[in-house]
């Protein structure tokens, strides 16, 4: 499973746009990434995967470069309740095998939004 | 969305004692289930893999006699500490994906068990 490399913390202020860039040098052709928000004593809550280019949903979106070795999370106008710690995870996805679906979940990034 | 439940949300306990923690996955059916432990200000750590008829499969390092694993039903996976002690005392997660090959790798996390082992 490739390695993902991301900051160990990030701050801003309510109204920003935050991004988070995440480092996966060694990801495979069938690999996807994947970003998991977790909260203080909860479980994660997954936000948004992409295999290229950009994906948006309504909470954020995901650009990643055609060489694939890196992906950056963005979240538009951060609120004081996207203080939480952000995961960013390659994951093999359709081919089944013992490594399917299985999540290695990295250091993360701390994100504290400040008023 | 999907909702994966646990039971209990905390529990404390002497050590030597076992205890067992139920992950239920409640509006969907979840062939395959994973338990992770979490300790305070650590990432989550993958423990094993929960196959519904079948033995679970575990991490490098992870100790299936201590940490016994049963996915009896399509919804159901519990995970036993046997003879617990202090350093087990941990944040225990599970969760579950949808049947079947998925190209959206989401997981759903239940809210977690925090095990306090006295």
């Amino acid at each position: 499973l490739a390695k993902t490399t991301q900051p160990i913390s990030m701050d801003s202020y309510e109204g920003q746009e935050v991004n988070i860039t995440c480092s996966h040098n060694n990801i495979a052709t069938n690999d996807y990434i994947t970003w998991y928000q977790q909260f203080p004593s909860q479980g994660p809550r997954f936000i948004i995967q992409g295999y290229k280019t950009k994906v948006t949903n309504e909470v954020a979106s995901l650009f990643i470069p055609a060489d694939r070795k890196s992906s950056t999370l963005s979240l538009p106008r951060v609120s004081l309740s996207d203080t939480a710690v952000y995961y960013c995870l390659v994951v093999l996805a359709n081919a089944g095998g013992t490594s399917y679906g299985k999540l290695t979940f990295g250091q993360g990034t701390i994100l504290t939004v400040h008023p | 969305g999907a909702v994966v439940s646990q039971h209990p949300s905390r529990v404390i306990c002497k050590s030597g004692t076992s205890v067992k923690i139920e992950c239920r996955s409640l509006d969907f059916q979840a062939t395959t289930m994973f338990w992770y432990r979490q300790f305070p200000k650590q990432s989550l750590m993958l423990m094993a893999t929960s196959n519904e008829g079948s033995k679970a499969t575990y991490e490098q390092g992870v100790e299936k006699d201590k940490f016994l694993i049963n996915h009896a039903s399509l919804t159901l996976s519990t995970l036993t500490v046997t003879s617990a002690h202090p350093e087990d005392s941990s944040f225990y997660i599970c969760s579950a994906k949808l049947p079947g090959l998925q190209t959206n790798n989401e997981q759903f996390f239940g809210p977690g068990t925090r095990l306090t082992v006295l």
